[in-house]
C-alpha cells in the first residue's frame, strides 16, 4: 500500500550510460514532482506535471526528460550520465498544483555515476 | 521571489529538552511556509504547515510552529526532545495566489539527541 514508490531504490551506473527512474504514485493526485537531492542535503526542484502537462521545468540539463504517461506515473530518462549526476532523485506527488498542497515523497532513488 | 534560510545546518538536544529550530524567510507575496522531515535513507515527509489561518500551528509528533510576520519566521519547536526525533529538518516556502507554485526548499537541519 505505498504511496510513492520509485524503481530502483540504487542505480550504479558508468559515466556516458542512460538510464531511467521510474515513478507510481496511488494516492489519485493529480501533480507529479522530481527533485534532485545532493551530497549536502540541499533539495532543487527538476520537474512538475499536473494531469500529465508539464508545468514546472527549472534550469536542467537537457540530458534529463521526464515523461507522463499517465495521472499516476512519472518518469525521468537521463542521457549520457555525468559524474555531477550523482545524487538521490526524488519523486513526489500532490492533490493539485497550488502553493498550499502538501508533497508526498518517494523514498529515493540514489544513483551514483562512476 | 522566495527564499529560506535555515539558521544552523547542526543542533543537537539532549533527550528530554526544548528543540528549536529556526527558518526566517523572504518572499514578495503571502507565503505558504512548511516544515518537512527526513528520516535516514527516507523521503520526505510534512511536519506542519502554515496556510494563513492561524499563526500557531500544530503538527505530528508534537512538533509546532509559529508564523511571525514581522519577524519573518517560522520556528519549530517541541518541549520535549525525543531520541526518535533525530532526522534532517526542512523549511519550505512556497507562494500563494500562484496555481504551478514551486516549493523552495531550506537547506536542511540535521537534528541529533543526546541520551
Amino acid at each position: 500500500d505505498t504511496a510513492v514508490s520509485q524503481t530502483p531504490k540504487y542505480l550504479v551506473t558508468q559515466m556516458g550510460n542512460d538510464k531511467s527512474i521510474k515513478c507510481e504514485q496511488n494516492l489519485g493526485h493529480d501533480t507529479m514532482y522530481w527533485y534532485k537531492q545532493d551530497s549536502k542535503k540541499f533539495l532543487k526542484i527538476m520537474f512538475s506535471y499536473n494531469n500529465k502537462e508539464l508545468i514546472i521545468n527549472e534550469t536542467v540539463p537537457n540530458r534529463f526528460s521526464p515523461k507522463s504517461p499517465d495521472k499516476a506515473h512519472l518518469n525521468l530518462h537521463i542521457n549520457s550520465l555525468e559524474l555531477g549526476d550523482s545524487a538521490v532523485y526524488f519523486c513526489a506527488s500532490s492533490l493539485g498544483s497550488g502553493g498550499q498542497e502538501t508533497q508526498y515523497f518517494g523514498p529515493g532513488t540514489r544513483l551514483l555515476v562512476l | 521571489a522566495q527564499s529560506v534560510t535555515q539558521l544552523g545546518s547542526h543542533v543537537s538536544v539532549s533527550e528530554g529538552a526544548l528543540v528549536l529550530l529556526r527558518c526566517n524567510y523572504s518572499s514578495s507575496v503571502p507565503p505558504y511556509l512548511f516544515w518537512y522531515v527526513q528520516y535516514p535513507n527516507q523521503g520526505l515527509q510534512l511536519l506542519l504547515k502554515y496556510t494563513s489561518a492561524a499563526t500557531l500551528v500544530k503538527g505530528i509528533n508534537g512538533f509546532e510552529a509559529e508564523f511571525k510576520k514581522s519577524e519573518t519566521s517560522f520556528h519549530l519547536t517541541k518541549p520535549s526532545a525525543h531520541m526518535s526525533d533525530a532526522a534532517e529538518y526542512f523549511c519550505a516556502v512556497s507562494p500563494s495566489y500562484s496555481s504551478a507554485s514551486k516549493i523552495i526548499f531550506g537547506s536542511g537541519t540535521r537534528l541529533s539527541i543526546r541520551p
